[in-house]
Formats: C-alpha cells, structure tokens, sequence
C-alpha cells in the first residue's frame, strides 16, 4: 500500500516569491495535518484539514494557507517567502480525529530552501 | 496549553544492550495520546509507538517498549537490544482529541558497534 507522498522532495526558491506544496494521503484516510520542521528541532503544527474544512491552524502568519481536495490531497502556500521560511515541511494524514484520533502517518517532507 | 519536553539532546548505545530516552509532558485534559516517532538521517518520520492515557498497561512494540507513568506526566522510551538501524534522533509527541500533534525537542541517539 502506498503511503504519504509528498512532492517536491527539494525545492529552491527566492526571498519574496511563493511556493505550494503537495501531498497525497494514505488511501482511506480523510485527513491531513502538515508540520514545518527547522534543522535541529521538533516539528511544528501549521494546518489541519479534515473532510476538506480546516480544523486547526497553528501559530503562522497569514503568509501561509492550505486547502484539502475532494479526493483528500492538501496543498501548502507560503506567499512572500521569508529566510526563515527555509525548513522541511511534513505532511501526516489519518483515518480519523474523534472521537479517539488515528495515529497520523508522516510523507517523506518537502525540503524548502529560500535564498 | 500542552508541553512535551525532551531533556536529553544527545544519547549513545553499544549495539545489542538497552537504552532509554526520557520525555516528559503537560496537558490539562484528561484524554490524551502520547507517541514516540524515530527519524532517520532520511528524515522520514516513523510511528514507533503508541500510548493512550486512559491505558493502564504500558505499550510494548518488539523490542520497543514504553514507562508510562501517568502522575508524574512522563513516558519514557525503552530500547533493547539496539541495532544500528536505531540510529536517528527521537522524537516524544503528545495529542488530544483535536489531533494536532505537539512534539518535543527530540534526542539524538547514536548506537556503537
């Protein structure tokens, strides 16, 4: 069975431009949650979708959105990129959030370097 | 708010003999979940394993096991027999009913021949 996949697996961008980023879940399961991880750190929660309405939404600036698709995939944007935008983003989908939520299953990130 | 703290950054491990990684948490709900996932220099981040807070016994995954001690808010991770396959930086998280995942600052675990 297939698992999270997430494209790009590496993309180079400039100071001001914009960026999306994909992910497809785990076939069956109607959420997705993306995390950005800075080198060296934990991950952080930026958004989660679940049956294609937002859920929750960390602690970002506006600069960031998310969508999900009817067929359950996500797309991050990250508008007006910033030096420190530059990170690993992951994408974790799940069959459920409640009552009990499902264990969430990680895609192999999107590695994001803005110049 | 919910906190998970790692206080170890760095452990090492001769191959075949027992390590244990130490995590600590903070929530104020009394439904939570609590995992330990392992990332590779790949940075893939897999699911190691589980613990639901309403669950007395603590979970056992092969040779992966956890210390879930409820009052004192820690949930430690036990490896045995490590392999050099264990190596990579660990990370605790804990989450309630929203699903949204709170990490900790992970441990970095080397295992020596």
């Amino acid at each position: 069975d297939a698992g999270v996949t997430q494209s790009p697996t590496h993309l180079i961008k400039t100071r001001g431009q914009h960026v999306t980023l994909r992910c497809s879940p785990i076939s069956g399961h109607k959420s997705v949650s993306w995390y950005q991880q800075v080198l060296g750190q934990g991950p952080q929660f930026i958004f989660q979708y679940y049956e294609k309405e937002e859920r929750g939404r960390g602690n970002f600036p506006d600069r960031f959105s998310a969508r999900q698709f009817p067929n359950y995939s996500s797309e991050l944007n990250v508008n007006a990129l910033l030096l420190g935008d530059s990170a690993l983003y992951l994408c974790a989908s799940s069959s459920r959030l409640a009552p009990i939520p499902d264990t969430q299953y990680f895609g192999p990130g999107t590695r994001l370097t803005v110049l | 708010a919910q906190t998970v703290t790692q206080s170890q950054p760095e452990m090492s491990v001769q191959e075949a003999e027992t390590v244990t990684l130490s995590c600590t948490y903070d929530t104020s709900e009394s439904d939570y979940y609590l995992f330990w996932y392992k990332q590779p220099p790949s940075r893939q981040m897999i699911l190691v394993i589980r613990q639901e807070a309403y669950k007395q016994q603590n979970a056992t995954e092969n040779r992966f096991s956890v210390n879930f001690q409820k009052a004192a808010k820690s949930f430690s991770l036990k490896i045995s027999d490590s392999q050099l396959g264990d190596a990579a930086m660990y990370f605790c998280a804990s989450t309630v009913n929203t699903g949204k995942l709170i990490f900790g600052q992970g441990t970095t675990l080397q295992v020596k021949p």
